[in-house]
């Protein structure tokens, strides 16, 4: 399984864009990267998934390099509902999910 | 989008007794679904995979025989924790894969406290 490591924790102000990276380093040739959001007493929500290159949608981007070992998430202009913890989570054909530790944003006014 | 339910929102029980929780895939079926434990300020770790019609696949360190999973269904999954005790208090979230580029759909997760 592909292990993940991200920052413990950011602070970012309201309407700025926040980029959170994400490193992959033992990544498989047919995993996929995802990105849930969890706010408190709440399950993880899925935020964006992608292979490679750039991935947007409503939300959010992802941007994933050639190499596929890391992965960034953006945010554009975060507004304090934002506040949550954010994972990174490698996909694997097994069907199953490891968390890593996640990133705590906290957006401050 | 896929929902998954999850019931009930919070239960607390006096220490000794068993507590069911919940999985339902409300618009999916589900053959597997997942089972995970978040203790305050952690991460989400992993306690077992439930297989629909046969047995659950625990993760090391996990008391099959304390955490009784049920599969009887495609779209239902219940965790059972027998003669909880304090230790046990946690917030027990539920999880399955609808298919498709959207991930996996989480329920909305379980606070559970035995007193």
């Amino acid at each position: 399984l592909a292990k993940t490591t991200q920052p413990i924790s950011m602070d970012s102000y309201e309407g700025q864009e926040v980029n959170i990276t994400c490193s992959h380093n033992n990544i498989a040739t047919n995993d996929y990267i995802t990105w849930y959001q969890q706010f408190p007493s709440q399950g993880p929500r899925f935020i964006i998934q992608g292979y490679k290159t750039k991935v947007t949608n409503e939300v959010a981007s992802l941007f994933i390099p050639a190499d596929r070992k890391s992965s960034t998430l953006s945010l554009p202009r975060v507004s304090l509902s934002d506040t949550a913890v954010y994972y990174c989570l490698v996909e694997t054909g097994a069907n199953n999910l490891f968390f890593g530790t996640g990133t705590r944003l906290t957006v401050i006014p | 989008g896929a929902v998954v339910s999850q019931h009930p929102s919070r239960v607390i029980c006096k220490s000794g007794t068993s507590v069911k929780i919940e999985c339902r895939s409300l618009d999916f079926q589900a053959t597997t679904m997942f089972w995970y434990r978040q203790f305050p300020k952690q991460s989400l770790m992993l306690m077992a995979t439930s297989n629909e019609g046969s047995k659950a696949t625990y993760e090391q360190g996990v008391e099959k025989d304390k955490f009784l999973i049920n599969h009887a269904s495609l779209t239902l999954s219940t965790l059972t924790v027998t003669s909880a005790h304090p230790e046990d208090s946690s917030f027990y979230i539920c999880s399955a894969d609808p298919g498709g580029y959207y991930g996996y759909t989480f329920g909305s997760g379980t606070r559970l406290t035995v007193v």
